[in-house]
């Protein structure tokens, strides 16, 4: 089994930019979800889908804020009108139904995203 | 709501000492799970153990063990003759059993730093 993998590792955008960041969970995993870290913190969470269904958003989520996950295989999270605040890391994870899974968040490499 | 607090924010030690990295959790929750993910320097987050809040058996696996307290509301993280391959960032998590609400809720995280 490949691991949570995310794209781009890196971004470096300008304020006001939209961005998109996307990230392929383990292969049958149906539960993915979407953290953000900054420096010195823990991940935070962000939203959360079962299989395509979006089932819980954080008041983090602004309304600058979208993930989709289309086909409940891989999904996206875009950033419109990028602030300087959302400089953070944008961690991925999925969790489902394979053996010694279900519960245990297993977690990609993450997106740094730099706002300038 | 939920709270998890790691009130060790640096540790150091010199190889081969034992090193215990603390962790006190909030919840109204009667039921839960407990976690302890390690973030080494490349930044992905990587899973250790997930413990039932009804199993208050304490567990070892190697070097690592784990110290589960329910009337103390702790989950302690003991490293035996600690390496500098354990250099990272360590994090505790707590998650919720009941519901759809399956986030996990960090602590600010330990940073153990392991020298010569």
């Amino acid at each position: 089994d490949t691991g949570v993998s995310q794209n781009p590792r890196h971004k470096i955008t300008k304020r006001g930019q939209n961005v998109t960041f996307r990230c392929d969970p383990i292969s049958e995993h149906n539960r993915l979800y979407w953290y953000r870290q900054t420096l010195g913190q823990g991940p935070e969470f962000l939203t959360y889908f079962q299989n395509e269904a979006q089932l819980e958003k954080s008041r983090l989520l602004s309304d600058r804020f979208s993930a989709e996950r289309p086909k409940g295989s891989f999904s996206t999270l875009e950033i419109q009108r990028t602030e300087q605040g959302d400089s953070a890391m944008y961690l991925c994870a999925s969790s489902g139904n394979k053996q010694g899974a279900v519960y245990e968040q297993y977690f990609g490499p993450g997106t740094r995203l730099t706002v300038t | 709501a939920q709270k998890v607090t790691q009130a060790q924010t640096e540790i150091s030690v010199v190889e081969k000492e034992d090193v215990t990295l603390d962790c006190v959790y909030e919840t109204r929750d009667t039921t839960y799970y407990l976690f302890w993910y390690k973030q080494p320097p490349s930044g992905e987050l990587v899973f250790l153990i997930r413990r039932n809040s009804f199993d208050e058996q304490n567990e070892i696996s190697g070097r690592y063990s784990w110290n589960f307290q329910k009337s103390t509301s702790s989950f302690n993280f003991t490293i035996t003759a600690s390496q500098v391959v354990d250099s990272a960032v360590y994090f505790c998590a707590l998650r919720r059993i009941t519901g759809t609400a399956s986030k996990l809720t960090f602590g600010t995280g330990t940073r153990l730093q392991v020298t010569l």
